[in-house]
């Protein structure tokens, strides 16, 4: 399974667009990349997957260059309810009926007034 | 839908006590799993059921089992707890294909004294 590699921490200001990049230089070629938010005291949240190229959502867009060895969840305007922490996870969804998800450490963001 | 549910919200235990997560899902989901989380620290894979009927172990699923008692319910039973067990427990369940996503429950707080 890909391992995956994000800053720890990030600090943005309100209406700011923020971009988390994600490094995951083995990915495999059956290999998606979904990203997943999580509030203190929640589970964790989907809030964005891809394959190539870009995805664009209501919540976030995501850049995935050709090589697909990394990839960037843009958040746009973030406000303080956008804090929270946000796991790149990298697997194929078609595998053993879902397969297991690795989540890393995440990168914890901070969204100041 | 109530999406999915566990129970209980918090437990308390002594070391050697046993007790039994419990969770459900009404999304009608093949796939669903069990993480643990520690204070500062990622998602990890305890256990992971692909179907009903079928149980695999995940990245830490020493000093616990499962039971996928049907389609609906999964459940993580702790024989003879230790303090190292002291975690929040997350349930989710999940389908299979593109955008497969896994959805979480609210978690369980367990404190092994």
């Amino acid at each position: 399974l890909a391992k995956t590699t994000q800053p720890i921490s990030m600090d943005s200001y309100e209406g700011q667009e923020v971009n988390i990049t994600c490094s995951h230089n083995n990915i495999a070629t059956n290999d998606y990349i979904t990203w997943y938010q999580q509030f203190p005291s929640q589970g964790p949240r989907f809030i964005i997957q891809g394959y190539k190229t870009k995805v664009t959502n209501e919540v976030a867009s995501l850049f995935i260059p050709a090589d697909r060895k990394s990839s960037t969840l843009s958040l746009p305007r973030v406000s303080l309810s956008d804090t929270a922490v946000y796991y790149c996870l990298v697997g194929d969804p078609y595998y053993n009926q879902g397969g297991k998800l690795i989540f890393g450490q995440g990168t914890e963001l901070s969204v100041k007034p | 839908n109530a999406g999915v549910t566990q129970t209980p919200k918090f437990q308390v235990l002594k070391t050697g006590q046993s007790m039994t997560l419990q969770c459900a899902q009404d999304m009608n989901h093949n796939s669903m799993y069990w993480y643990r989380q520690d204070p500062g620290m990622g998602l990890r894979l305890i256990y992971y059921s692909a179907s009903e009927g079928t149980t695999d172990k995940g990245e830490v699923p020493n000093g616990y089992n499962v039971s996928r008692l049907n389609k609906r319910e999964f459940s993580l039973r702790l024989e003879s707890a230790a303090p190292s067990q002291t975690s929040v427990y997350f349930c989710a369940s999940g389908t299979t294909g593109q955008e497969e996503t896994q959805y979480f429950g609210p978690g369980t707080r367990l404190l092994v004294l």
